[in-house]
This record gives structure tokens, C-alpha cells and sequence, in this order.
């Protein structure tokens, strides 16, 4: 059973250009969760997603970023003109429709902002 | 808002000593508090959940402990060795399937 696959691992963008980031569940899990994690910080919450549903975005900037879990495919965070302030690692996780709310992780994308 | 907090940014002890890490949350007691280790350049991966109305939980080596009056989670490990080196991460939620807030984690060294 394949845990949860996040690419790119990394990626390096320019002011300015667009990042997405892929992310696809456990088997069988349909809540995804995006988390960012600077350095020498926690992990902080962005959006909660489940199948073609955005559930909590409270965590997620208003400008520039947005997330989607479509019916078939990964869920995507897509972050437009990207700054200097957006590299960060980016970890997706997974938990089972039923469940005590343990999250399963992803080894995360590193984006690099030059 | 709640805050997760873990006083202790970094903490050294001797192999086959038993490290102790705290979590202390702010505000209304959580549902669930989780413990979480994270190796460098790798996502954290689960370890234990303890409820709101367990005392303990202990798993192998592990053993975590939930304090509603003193709104704290301490995080024991016994018989540490070097491969436990990482850093834990609390986290807490008010209900299942609600996004976790994370503290900022605490780096464990474990020295032979």
C-alpha cells in the first residue's frame, strides 16, 4: 500500500512564475490536508480538502494560492507570481474517512524561490 | 486561538536515559493530542494519539501522558538510543477530522 506521494520533491521558480505542487492520498483516504513548514518552524495549516470540496482554507492566503482535489486525479496547490517569502517545504497528508484524525504524510516539495 | 507550545527547542541526553518532552496547550482542552517524528528532509510520521479522557498511552518504548489540570502532554522515551534522534512534533485537535495545529517541535540528540 503506497503512502502518500507528493511531487515534485523540488522545485526551483522565479519571481514572478507559477509553482504546483501534486499530491496524491493513501488508498483509500479522501481528506487531504496541505501544511507549509519554514525553517525552524512548525508546521503551519493551509487547506483541508476532500473529493471536489474545499472544507477549511482558513490557513491559506487570500492572493496567489489555491488548492483542488478533483474527482479523479492528485490535489493540486498552485501558487501564482511567487515570491522569495513562498520557498518552503510543503507537506501534503491523508486520513481515513473515519479515523482520530492521525495524518499520514508525504515526504514534501521544497520549493526554492530565486 | 489555541497555541501548542514545546518549551524546549533542542534537548541532549545519554544513550539508555529516558527523555521526557513536554507539550503544553493554551486554551480549551483538545479531543486528541498526537506526537509526531520528523527526520531531517522527511515528512513526520505518527507515533501516538492519546484522548481527552486517557490519562496514558503507551506504545513499545513509548509512553505519552495527557494532564487536563495542568493543560499538558509529556512525551517519554526509555531506553534511548541514538536512532531516536529526530525531532517530535505535539499536535492538537478539537475533534477527529479536524486540521491539526502543530507545535514548533523539540530536536531530541541522543548521545552514545
Amino acid at each position: 500500500n503506497a503512502g502518500v506521494m507528493q511531487n515534485p520533491r523540488h522545485l526551483v521558480r522565479r519571481r514572478g512564475q507559477e509553482a504546483r505542487l501534486r499530491c496524491s492520498p493513501m488508498k483509500g483516504h479522501s481528506h487531504v490536508y496541505w501544511y507549509r513548514q519554514l525553517p525552524e518552524e512548525g508546521l503551519k495549516f493551509m487547506v483541508y480538502l476532500q473529493k471536489e470540496n474545499i472544507i477549511d482554507e482558513s490557513g491559506m492566503p487570500k492572493e496567489r494560492f489555491s488548492a483542488e482535489f478533483p474527482k479523479e486525479g492528485p490535489s493540486i496547490l498552485r501558487i501564482q507570481q511567487v515570491v522569495r517569502g513562498d520557498s518552503a517545504a510543503y507537506f501534503c497528508a491523508s486520513s481515513p474517512p473515519s479515523g482520530d484524525g492521525e495524518l499520514f504524510f508525504g515526504e514534501g516539495s521544497r520549493l526554492t524561490v530565486l | 486561538s489555541q497555541k501548542i507550545e514545546q518549551n524546549s527547542e533542542a534537548l541532549n541526553i545519554q544513550e539508555g536515559k529516558t527523555a521526557t518532552l513536554t507539550c503544553n496547550y493554551t486554551n480549551y482542552s483538545p479531543a486528541y493530542l498526537q506526537w509526531y517524528r520528523q527526520d531531517p528532509g522527511r515528512g513526520p510520521v505518527f507515533l501516538l494519539l492519546i484522548r481527552e479522557n486517557e490519562k496514558e498511552k503507551r506504545k513499545e518504548r513509548l509512553k505519552v501522558t495527557f494532564d487536563t489540570t495542568l493543560k499538558q502532554s509529556l512525551f517519554h522515551i526509555t531506553a534511548s538510543q541514538p536512532a531516536d534522534s529526530a525531532t517530535y512534533l505535539c499536535a492538537e485537535s478539537p475533534s477527529g477530522n479536524t486540521p491539526l495545529v502543530f507545535g514548533k517541535g523539540t530536536r531530541l540528540s541522543v548521545i552514545a
